[in-house]
């Protein structure tokens, strides 16, 4: 079985700070990792994914996230944050033992001036 | 526009009724998932077709949904009888290959609300 868990429902930062938003993640078998985004009436959208090669990975619009097997954690990041970063982001958790796909509560950004 | 397209974009209905909702995938992808978001929850999965072939019910899916995908192209989701708990957002996705990992595209989504 797996499960994820998003540590904040709200986050805040000034724009051009760090964004930081976290994801921790249970699971019987070796995971894959995503994370989407979804923007005010718009379609869910992959930022970037993990399935098993670097564990640091890169994804659109300056994000990454590195996958930590030891704290079970795919945190992610973007140096400098943008007006249109303000979202709501999902982590999301699946094998391929069972193709169950498990999202997470969701992370809601907001960007300060 | 080739991306994955839900019809109707809303749907109000009244409690007891019958609504049915529609998904068109990207043309070359041969899975197809439907998943259901509630305000403040993030999308759960309720089932998947690997091109016609239903391969996944959640145990959220009731005998009162039915889906289907009969020549592996678009989806159709019922729910029969419908509750006020049935309210909520319907999400359509779309993906290309065998497994849960690969990319999965979403649509707009179907705003279901049951008064």
């Amino acid at each position: 079985a797996q499960s994820v868990t998003q540590l904040d429902s709200h986050v805040s930062v000034s724009e051009g700070t760090p964004v930081l938003l976290r994801c921790n993640y249970s699971s019987s078998y070796s995971p894959s990792l995503f994370w989407y985004v979804q923007h005010p009436n718009k379609g869910l959208q992959l930022l970037l994914k993990y399935t098993s090669a670097a564990t640091l990975v890169k994804g659109i619009n300056g994000f990454e996230a590195e996958f930590k097997k030891s704290e079970t954690s795919f945190h992610l990041t973007k140096p400098s944050a943008h007006m249109s970063d303000a979202a709501e982001y999902f982590c999301v958790v699946t094998t391929n033992r069972d193709d169950k796909i498990i999202f997470g509560k969701g992370t809601r950004l907001h960007i300060l001036p | 526009d080739t991306g994955v397209s839900q019809d109707p974009r809303h749907k109000i209905t009244k409690r007891g009724q019958n609504v049915t909702f529609r998904c068109d995938p990207i043309s070359e992808h041969n899975r197809l998932y439907w998943y259901r978001q509630t305000l403040g929850q993030g999308p759960e999965f309720l089932t998947y077709f690997q091109n016609e072939a239903q391969l996944e019910k959640s145990r959220l899916l009731s005998d009162r949904f039915s889906a289907e995908r009969p020549k592996g192209s678009f989806s159709t989701l019922e729910i029969q009888r419908t509750e006020q708990g049935d309210s909520a957002m319907y999400l359509c996705a779309s993906s290309f290959g065998q497994g849960a990992l690969n990319e999965q595209f979403f649509g707009p989504g179907t705003r279901l609300t049951v008064l």
